[in-house]
């Protein structure tokens, strides 16, 4: 399996501008985490599915944030609009309730000018 | 609810001597605990996790923790350390499968030579 798969890499976007994540998790795992990741406040968890139904979004910022998970295969994280305090590298995870640890992808690098 | 308390956020070894970083954690509920590596610009990779079996585990590359319970500890250790350990270690605490996993502020191991 090629793990998960996040895109873009990177991200430069003006401030104000809406941006958009995208995490493809491990074929056959049925939860999926969105992380944010920042010098000043570590790994922070945002956002996690279970089944593709959000369980917990109480780490989401604020209004200006959300994700969503259509199908097993595919979950966006969105903000709208961006600020410079969003800069972050965000991480997806999946995972599956028999193996319990969390598989991550290497993560998206967001810069908001 | 869950917690890891990760002591020292930077810790400094010579090659070839023991390496010891320190987690601690709160759980309200039997847990089960994880130690992942994050190199630079990569995601994180686990390098062991404790299931509620073997107090003693043993993950890759030489690392090995042990789980506690009266002290409330999970640390990671490794006999001899390498110049390819440096990198960042993250503790983590999940209650269950399927839900998300709680981690520490992370320590940066540096390794000289």
């Amino acid at each position: 399996d090629a793990g998960v798969i996040q895109s873009p890499r990177h991200e430069v976007t003006e401030m104000g501008q809406e941006v958009t994540l995208r995490c493809k998790p491990i074929s056959g795992h049925n939860s999926l985490f969105w992380y944010r990741q920042t010098m000043m406040r570590g790994l922070e968890l945002l956002i996690y599915f279970n089944n593709n139904v959000p369980i917990d979004d109480s780490g989401m910022p604020e209004d200006r944030f959300s994700a969503k998970m259509p199908n097993a295969s595919f979950s966006t994280l969105k903000i709208q609009p961006s600020e410079p305090r969003d800069s972050a590298v965000y991480f997806c995870a999946s995972s599956h309730d028999i193996d319990l640890e969390a598989f991550f992808g290497q993560g998206t690098r967001l810069t908001v000018v | 609810a869950q917690s890891v308390t990760q002591l020292g956020s930077h810790v400094s070894v010579s090659e070839g001597a023991l390496v010891l970083l320190r987690c601690n954690y709160s759980s309200s509920v039997p847990p089960y605990l994880f130690w992942y590596v994050q190199y630079p610009n990569q995601g994180l990779q686990l390098l062991l996790k404790y299931t509620s079996a073997a107090t003693l585990v043993k993950g890759i590359n030489g690392f090995e923790a042990e789980f506690k319970k009266s002290e409330t500890s999970f640390h990671l250790t490794k006999p001899s350390a390498h110049m390819s350990d440096a990198a960042e270690y993250f503790c983590a605490v999940t209650a269950k499968a399927g839900t998300a996993l709680i981690f520490g502020k992370g320590t940066t191991l540096s390794v000289s030579s």
